[in-house]
């Protein structure tokens, strides 16, 4: 069963960072890229970039350059995402996904549970 | 950017009612790169259509997806109860890469 398991809620205050991460089960972890996807709270899915767990690789959305940083481990087939200099408006639920690319198509599955993220002083 | 925009925003149906949710691009989108996904309150979205038209594994036959170019479809030929949730479609192209509509409310009436 392919799982995608990620760390639990944070509350942060401004100014800080967090890193969330995501353990990936039940595939090989080096065959599929791994994205980040949030959602604010009442709102829509908004795409941060992904990561090549083979080279290492990422590819970040320009609204979150310089600020957001994805790394992973091989060795326990654990992705993380690190958000730095937190506002309020980064409050949200963020979400790993698998990308598939199969027959010409790419697809995001399965999703983490979903990781809360609170900035508040 | 390639901007995604879902119609109707929200969208009252009893059950056994036909659904009908679009998916409007700002420019051409491959088929290959336009998926559907379900979300439930409290839960990760789930992948429903990849491709446009093809169903994921496990999705019911009562799901369908359809389109080309800049307009998509998904169609929910009679709504069950547990099918009372949100809808998006996402792109997956070149620059940037993911986009996502703003969603669909699929109440009941």
């Amino acid at each position: 069963q392919v799982l995608l398991v990620q760390s639990g809620a944070e509350v942060k205050e401004p100014g800080a960072s967090v890193k969330v991460s995501c353990k990936a089960s039940g595939y090989t972890f080096t065959g599929y890229y791994i994205h980040w996807v949030r959602q604010a709270p009442g709102q829509g899915l908004e795409w941060m970039g992904w990561i090549s767990p083979k080279s290492g690789g990422t590819n970040y959305a320009q609204k979150f350059q310089g600020r957001v940083t994805m790394t992973r481990d091989t060795s326990i087939n654990t992705a993380y995402m690190e958000l730095s200099r937190l506002r309020s408006d980064d409050t949200a639920v963020y979400y790993c996904a698998r990308d598939v690319l199969l027959r010409g198509a790419h697809w995001f599955d399965p999703w983490g549970q979903g990781t809360l993220v609170t900035v508040s002083s | 950017e390639i901007v995604l925009t879902q119609s109707p925003g929200t969208l009252s149906l009893f059950p056994g009612e036909r659904a009908t949710l679009s998916c409007r691009a700002s420019q051409s989108v491959s088929s290959s790169y336009l998926t559907w996904y379900q979300q439930k309150p409290g839960q990760a979205p789930r992948l429903l259509i990849y491709g446009a038209s093809s169903r994921a594994t496990g999705i019911p036959d009562r799901f369908s997806g359809s389109g080309s170019g800049t307009d998509f479809t998904l169609t929910i030929s009679r709504v069950e109860p547990e099918d009372f949730a949100l809808y998006y479609c996402q792109q997956y192209g070149s620059s940037p890469p993911i986009t996502f509509g703003q969603g669909t409310r699929l109440e009941i009436k």
